[in-house]
């Protein structure tokens, strides 16, 4: 089955730690996103590639790193310089990074937890 | 910037009765798609259903509709014979048609109940 998944579903950290996310998808998707969920709130895009080997920087970036090295694979790494790490996080992808705006399909998220 | 309002925090419905969900958005451009996503309690985002700007049809799926009102900037919602599986979070989303991705804005959410 085609489709999104992202590990692990739950994640703990302590403080002063790196930790990264992953994101993979089989969609054959050009674009991919990273999304942070917090309580009450809506999601805040972090980071976005529309292409291997090119991302650019949403709303909330700091603290925050990406690479796009393979087309199925955009990880996320929470670095020590987030000051509030703890959320939920949610990867997307569309189809294409440009033209008319694609539909984003999600994968099931990473709660992460720092201690 | 373009901001996402859902003012409705809460909304509860009766299964199989009719609810409707309210969005509104700000935004200069004139070209953009918005959406509505549902979160069930699994947090994983559903695509509802989405509307073109352009179109001045409103779009539907099944006993999804919206009713969208682009000189008022608002993009509601409504559920028809609601079910138990309609229970969730729902967000309505922004993305304006620049050439780039496909990047979401998104309103705060309205949680669904349904009772019966």
């Amino acid at each position: 089955d085609g489709g999104i998944t992202q590990s692990p579903k739950y994640l703990f950290r302590k403080e002063g730690q790196n930790v990264t996310l992953s994101c993979e998808q089989n969609l054959n998707h050009d674009a991919m996103y990273w999304y942070r969920q917090d309580p009450g709130q809506g999601l805040r895009l972090i980071y976005y590639s529309q292409i291997v080997n090119d991302f650019q920087k949403g709303d909330i970036a700091e603290g925050y790193s990406v690479s796009r090295e393979k087309k199925e694979s955009f990880p996320l790494t929470v670095t020590s310089a987030q000051k509030n790490p703890t959320a939920f996080y949610l990867c997307a992808s569309s189809i294409s990074g440009g033209g008319r705006p694609d539909t984003q399909y999600f994968g099931p998220g990473t709660r992460l937890t720092v201690l | 910037a373009q901001t996402v309002t859902q003012s409705q925090p809460e909304m509860s419905v009766q299964e199989a009765e009719t609810v409707t969900l309210s969005c509104t958005y700000d935004t200069s451009e004139s070209d953009y798609y918005l959406f509505w996503y549902k979160q069930p309690p699994s947090r994983q985002m559903i695509l509802v259903i989405r509307q073109e700007a352009y179109k001045q049809q409103n779009a539907t799926e099944n006993r999804f509709s919206v009713n969208f009102q682009k000189a008022a900037k608002s993009f509601s919602l409504k559920i028809s014979d609601s079910q138990l599986g309609d229970a969730a979070m729902y967000f309505c989303a922004y993305s304006p048609f620049t050439g780039t991705a496909s990047k979401l804005t998104f309103g705060t959410g309205t949680r669904l109940q349904v009772t019966l």
